[in-house]
């Protein structure tokens, strides 16, 4: 399977612990996004890298948030310190430059 | 401030009936893109369609079609004989040129299909 893939698909963590999500692109994609879903809405843009190299981030990564993608190919997203608030489901796409983006299925987190 | 409007939060059709999806946008950028992705009860968002800022013809695929005007800042999204496995929440997505093509999605319409 060729497509994005996501690990783990659940995480179920306590307050306080810090966590970690990884996303592996569809291999030729130069663009890799993560999104943040909580119930009921759609998803919400937190970063994007254009190779190794990240270019944006939202409002919305507080400093407890850090995402990397060292060698242009997989990504990381650390959350420090969880919160209650973190509870969501964490998306990440990949895309070629200005195309569409393709999903993952996603990193579903209980913060407890 | 909200970029993307889909105002039906949930749509019920019973098989066979004709259905359309609103979407309105709001962008200052000339170039920029549209974009439904379809999410099923699994959770993965599939994409549908893409359509750039420059290219106003309406799309067909199969039972799927695409209206997008830019003087009403819409591209309403129509489902012909719906089907049971149309049932899903359907994202309606702005990207512009100048955030890097992030995408910014509508809170999306949930619709059934029942038989």
């Amino acid at each position: 399977d060729t497509g994005v893939s996501q690990n783990p698909r659940h995480k179920i963590t306590k307050r306080g612990q810090n966590v970690t999500f990884r996303c592996d692109p569809i291999s030729e994609h130069n663009r890799l996004y993560w999104y943040r879903q909580t119930l009921g809405q759609g998803p919400e843009f937190l970063t994007y890298f254009q190779n190794e190299a990240q270019l944006e981030k939202s409002r919305l990564l507080s400093d407890r948030f850090s995402a990397e993608r060292p060698k242009g190919s997989f990504s990381t997203l650390e959350i420090q310190r969880t919160e209650q608030g973190d509870s969501a489901m964490y998306l990440c796409a990949s895309s070629p430059q200005g195309s569409e983006q393709y999903f993952g299925p996603g990193t579903r987190l209980t913060v407890t | 401030a909200q970029k993307v409007t889909q105002a039906q939060t949930e749509i019920s059709v019973v098989e066979k009936e004709d259905v359309t999806l609103d979407c309105v946008y709001e962008t200052r950028d000339t170039t920029y893109y549209l974009f439904w992705y379809k999410q099923p009860p699994s959770g993965e968002l599939v994409f549908l369609i893409r359509r750039n800022s420059f290219d106003e013809q309406n799309e067909i695929s199969g039972r799927y079609s695409w209206n997008f005007q830019k003087s009403t800042s819409s591209f309403n999204f129509t489902i012909t004989a719906s089907q049971v496995v149309d049932s899903a929440v359907y994202f309606c997505a702005l990207s512009e040129e100048n955030s890097g093509y992030a995408l910014n999605f509508g809170k999306g319409t949930s619709l059934l299909v029942t038989p």
